[in-house]
């Protein structure tokens, strides 16, 4: 079955310190990945995304994430967080429609001061 | 590129009642989808439109659910005789066409049905 999965529901951080979000997937064919952001109350916003190619990508914010298709992850990284980080991060996992896109549970990350 | 709008941010109802939410796409984008979701999940899909038609309707999308697009810009998502169970939040997003042009997504309105 298709399915992606973030196994950690919370994460916390402390200010200025190093930031990796797990992203786990099962899906059939190769996977378009996405991670997107929701602040409190607000709708999401895209982060990055792999399609192909080199598998390490930026994105905005000082974000970045890896594709590891071994061991079908593609977490997400920060080296030096900031309080403005608190969020929820969700990653995504499609194929070439996004209204097929499989999304995880999401992870509330936790900026301690 | 003024984002996706939608209205209201809030509505509160009682069981029974019938709602109407709005959604103003990214104009350049003919793709809209709507998404609902709930606390501590996920979005979860419930349809998309490519222009005027609606191409896609999840198996959530009960027959008291209805979404029309009539002029490929602007999109209502109605719930008829809404229950408790239908309170979460619904999130339209839009995208252009090609392949997976990522979700542009609206501040979402809240829903609780009390």
């Amino acid at each position: 079955a298709q399915s992606v999965t973030q196994p950690d529901i919370h994460i916390t951080v402390s200010e200025g310190a190093s930031l990796e979000l797990r992203c786990n997937y099962s899906y059939g064919a190769t996977p378009y990945l996405f991670w997107y952001v929701q602040s409190p109350g607000q709708g999401l916003q895209l982060l990055l995304k792999y399609f192909s190619g080199d598998t390490l990508v930026q994105g905005i914010k000082g974000f970045e994430a890896e594709f590891k298709r071994s061991q079908s992850s593609f977490n997400l990284r920060k080296p030096s967080v900031h309080w403005s980080d608190a969020a929820e991060y969700f990653c995504a996992v499609g194929a070439d429609s996004n209204y097929q896109l499989i999304w995880g549970a999401g992870t509330k990350l936790i900026i301690k001061p | 590129d003024t984002g996706v709008s939608q209205d209201p941010r809030h509505k509160i109802t009682k069981r029974g009642q019938n709602v109407t939410f709005r959604c103003d796409p990214i104009s350049e984008h003919n793709r809209l989808y709507w998404y609902r979701q709930t606390l501590g999940q996920g979005p979860e899909f419930l349809t998309y439109f490519q222009n005027e038609a609606q191409l896609e309707k999840s198996r959530l999308l009960s027959d008291r659910f209805s979404a029309e697009r009539p002029k490929g810009s602007f999109s209502t998502l109605e719930i008829q005789r809404t229950e408790q169970g239908d309170s979460a939040m619904y999130l339209c997003a839009s995208s252009l066409r090609q392949g997976n042009s990522p979700l542009h997504f609206g501040n979402g309105t809240r829903l609780t049905v009390t």
